[in-house]
């Protein structure tokens, strides 16, 4: 079967780092995605993660470690348009995607 | 990137009526794409994957006769939900991606649709 967690909302503060962490656990393992989601809008994708390590792309930076079955995306400089919904999802041997819950992440002054 | 656009973004229609909504790539083709269903504060749950020239393959708890899926071409894909009720109210996305790309889906832009 098929199971993401990740932290159902964060707040962070504008210009800082925020860390969202996610854990999964699947059958089928093809890539750990990060997708930002403004409400109302589709998702857009952020980052992709098929071996373990770091992928930094800008401010964003994904972080994938297969053994343990977990996953952080770290937002640096955070802006305040950065408030959004923050979507883990896996990529499953079908070539679909299960997505988590999502994080949603507001930025304050 | 790929486009994917999806027709129409919003839509209200009366309790017993049927739906159709529309997503097409626009500048690659996409032999298979895909159906999510989103409510409030709640992920996407992935409905249907739509094969083109071949019936499509449910999620367990989907209903095939409700939530018609015709995938007719390798640009276009369309998602009727039948004899809608309120509680089908939903935000309804569709993906695709790109064959041999695996690395990321591409959206359509998405359909509130409102059942009154």
């Amino acid at each position: 079967g098929q199971n993401i967690d990740q932290p159902t909302e964060m707040t962070a503060t504008e210009g800082a780092i925020v860390q969202i962490n996610c854990t999964y656990q699947t059958s089928g393992f093809n890539g750990l995605f990060w997708y930002q989601q403004h409400a109302g809008e589709a998702p857009t994708f952020l980052s992709y993660n098929v071996l373990d390590g770091l992928e930094e792309k800008g401010r964003f930076s994904s972080f994938l470690s297969r053994s343990k079955g977990y996953s952080y995306l770290l937002l640096k400089e955070l802006q305040m348009k950065d408030s959004a919904s923050y979507l883990c999802a896996t990529g499953t041997g079908a070539n679909n995607l299960f997505f988590g819950t999502g994080t949603r992440l507001t930025v304050i002054p | 990137g790929a486009v994917v656009s999806q027709h129409p973004s919003r839509v209200i229609c009366k309790s017993g009526t049927s739906v159709k909504i529309e997503c097409r790539s626009l500048d690659f083709q996409a032999t298979t794409m895909f159906w999510y269903r989103q409510f409030p504060k709640q992920s996407l749950m992935l409905m249907a994957t739509s094969n083109e020239g071949s019936k499509a393959t449910y999620e367990q708890g989907v209903e095939k006769d409700k939530f018609l899926i015709n995938h007719a071409s390798l640009t276009l894909s369309t998602l009727t939900v039948t004899s809608a009720h309120p509680e089908d109210s939903s935000f309804y996305i569709c993906s695709a991606r790109v064959e041999g790309r695996t690395t990321e889906a591409f959206f359509g832009q998405g359909t509130r649709l409102t059942v009154v």
